[in-house]
């Protein structure tokens, strides 16, 4: 069983539609949860970061962490064909290793003018 | 302030062949990290130093894989000798001194073994 599960999509919307993202998990000791995009050829770039449960607002994001569910959202409002991006949720533990982020596979958004 | 860079961006080998990778980490950066990512495959860590020690090597594949960062600034990883299986992009990131501090990225060496 894989740490992190993601779907890895295609996912597709129509620009200005809210897009829901997601990420499970299975061990217990991650702590700190990301939300990294990537553009075709790029390295992944830090959109989000939390630490603990709850939510975190940035402009037309929201990450949202559920650590009794284990699980983990990122929401964007009024989508953007700039938003077009692969979406890689990750996370590290607090401890023995902690530094080590382990992500997942990834999401492909694409928002459709 | 420059992000993390690495070269090449891309190399084509042989089977066999060597190829050494190298990742200039942000200024002021103690922590530097190599990840990979295999084709339809997550990205997945491979080590971690603090300055110039290896603080976490477990995500090394094999020993085929030599990783030095001399000096604690630029890091190189080698791979030698290189087989099929090690085709991937090789991300660096790096971060500093803190638990919490995030990781930033480079843009990632594309290395495709034939």
């Amino acid at each position: 069983q894989k740490e992190v599960e993601q779907d890895p999509g295609p996912l597709s919307v129509p620009e200005g539609a809210i897009v829901s993202l997601n990420c499970t998990y299975s061990n217990s000791a991650f702590q700190y949860f990301m939300w990294y995009r990537q553009y075709s050829r790029k390295g992944p770039e830090l959109l989000m970061y939390t630490y603990s449960s709850g939510n975190k607002e940035d402009g037309r994001f929201t990450a949202q962490v559920d650590k009794s569910s284990k699980y983990i959202s990122l929401f964007i409002r009024d989508s953007q064909p700039s938003d077009s991006a692969t979406y890689l949720c990750a996370m590290r533990a607090n401890s023995g290793g902690y530094q080590k982020v382990t992500f997942g596979i990834g999401t492909k958004l694409q928002v459709i003018p | 302030e420059a992000g993390v860079t690495q070269f090449p961006s891309h190399s084509v080998i042989e089977k066999g062949q060597t190829v050494t990778l190298r990742c200039d980490p942000i200024s002021g950066h103690d922590n530097l990290y190599w990840y990979r990512r295999v084709m339809g495959k997550e990205i997945k860590f491979l080590l971690h130093f603090v300055k110039e020690s290896k603080q976490d090597e477990s995500g090394m594949p094999n020993n085929r894989f030599l990783a030095e960062r001399t000096g604690g600034t630029y890091s190189t990883l080698k791979v030698q000798p290189a087989e099929l299986e090690d085709s991937g992009v090789y991300f660096c990131a790096s971060s500093r001194r803190g638990v919490s501090d995030t990781q930033y990225f480079g843009p990632g060496t594309r290395l495709t073994v034939l």
